[in-house]
């Protein structure tokens, strides 16, 4: 299918362990931040979000953290499996009148057995 | 319940001709949303419409335009394509427009080469 992140940044991880995906984002007027992923010829999938008033939020086997001072969002996956290896992508939603998505540049996971 | 569905997937189109991209949207949703993907980059919003009409707008010229039908469906219309419009185009539908809480489902794109 097609590759969707032919130049974006790599992180490569043994399976089992865990893997963390930063994203810098721009605007600090935001109400959501979003984590999406995105397999090869698909398209983005709803992983996880956090609301701007939160700092830190959890579902299976991911974590969501939120830097509001430096503007830095992170998604922790635990106990990496070959089927999470895609390109992962930070989303913010502006406060504001209508929803739309900003994204961010995207990071390419690559899982190893 | 059926999700987005695109069509087509892939598509080749002339420098300076016109193209129309088909998105159906989720059972139950009443927005759409278009995005286009640049290789290697995040989807970036073109518009998007809620109840037939275009409710916001991202950084493309009007040669993009669109449209929502009755019954939810949508179009994404380019004129005078150039090849820089060559990327991956994606519909999101969702309820009201709610994009928090994974209210947006995403189709797999419509892949449009311009040469």
């Amino acid at each position: 299918g097609e590759s969707v992140g032919l130049h974006l940044p790599t992180l490569s991880v043994q399976e089992g362990d865990n893997s963390i995906i930063n994203c810098a984002y721009s605007n600090s007027a935001s109400d959501y931040f979003i984590w999406y992923k995105q397999e090869s010829g698909k398209g983005p999938q709803f992983i996880i979000d956090i609301r701007s008033n939160m700092d830190k939020r959890q579902g299976q086997r991911v974590t969501v953290l939120l830097n509001k001072t430096v503007k830095h969002l992170s998604l922790q996956i635990a106990a990496t499996q070959p089927g999470d290896s895609a390109v992962y992508f930070c989303a913010e939603i502006p406060s504001g009148g209508y929803n739309k998505l900003i994204f961010g540049a995207g990071t390419r996971l690559a899982v190893h057995p | 319940e059926t999700g987005v569905t695109q069509s087509p997937t892939h598509l080749i189109k002339t420098r300076g001709q016109q193209v129309t991209l088909r998105c159906s949207s989720q059972s139950g949703h009443n927005t759409v949303s278009w995005y286009q993907q640049a290789l290697g980059q995040g989807p970036q919003f073109i518009f998007q419409y809620y109840r037939e009409e275009e409710n916001g707008r991202g950084n493309f010229p009007p040669r993009f335009s669109g449209l929502q039908f009755p019954n939810y469906s949508s179009e994404l219309n380019v004129n005078a394509l150039e090849l820089d419009d060559s990327a991956l185009y994606l519909c999101a539908s969702s309820l009201n427009g709610r994009g928090q809480g994974g209210g947006y489902t995403f189709g797999s794109g419509t892949r449009l080469t311009v040469v």
